[in-house]
């Protein structure tokens, strides 16, 4: 797994609510993303980052924000959580050429 | 229309059998192209990639690209039960950004004993 964890695993919530969602890296790799994962669309970007406090939006940024104090962590958070974020997140590094995939967080927004 | 489309499914298939997988892609510029297996409840982990146009072989797997057409393949032969997954393509214009790449919806692939 490229020594990446993603927390919390699973997580339910309330619209409206914050969230924040954390990645971390067990080795000093400068590109981290992060992706949702929702049926028929495969997996799309959201935010990304090159380096400590370097951020940049992905494809699917609306409602969410990243940041990037650590070289290890990256948080990802929604500020007002709504039903459509409703998806499975995940986490990856980018090692050489390969990018590197977290377990994986469920997040359901009721 | 999506730049990526993959059909998702799902395919069963007994073990033993080759596998077909295909995508197609609409953005001429993609160069890069990826296939990904995605075991449930675990994130996707790369299988191979190849560059442009032609095929590439590893193992049971054969990845082709057809970029005159702007189509895709993973064979797969012989498939094992373990190859039951879920299988994202994906593609990039540079093999190092993967802030642009694009991903399939995924197929999923049961392998029966």
């Amino acid at each position: 797994d490229a020594g990446i964890t993603q927390s919390p695993r699973h997580k339910v919530t309330e619209t409206g609510t914050p969230v924040t969602l954390r990645c971390h890296q067990t080795e000093n790799h400068r590109y981290m993303y992060w992706y949702r994962q929702d049926p028929g669309h495969g997996l799309r970007l959201i935010h990304y980052s090159y380096g400590v406090k370097d951020t940049d939006k992905g494809e699917v940024s609306d409602g969410y924000s990243v940041s990037r104090s650590k070289t290890e962590d990256f948080l990802l958070t929604l500020e007002s959580a709504t039903s459509s974020q409703t998806s499975v997140y995940f986490c990856a590094i980018l090692v050489n050429t390969e990018a590197f995939f977290g377990q994986g967080t469920r997040l359901t927004v009721v | 229309q999506k730049e990526v489309e993959q059909d998702p499914g799902p395919l069963s298939v007994p073990e033993g059998a080759i596998v077909s997988l295909n995508c197609t892609y609409s953005n001429s510029a993609f160069q890069y192209f990826m296939w990904y297996r995605q075991y449930s409840r675990k994130g996707p982990e790369l299988l191979m990639y190849t560059y442009s146009s032609g095929n590439k072989e590893d193992g049971r797997f054969t990845a082709q690209v057809d970029k005159s057409s702007k189509y895709i393949s993973l064979f797969i032969r012989d498939s094992q039960p373990s190859d039951s997954a879920t299988y994202l393509c994906a593609m990039s214009d540079y093999l190092y950004n993967n802030n642009d790449m694009r991903f399939g919806a995924g197929t999923r692939l049961t392998v029966k004993p």
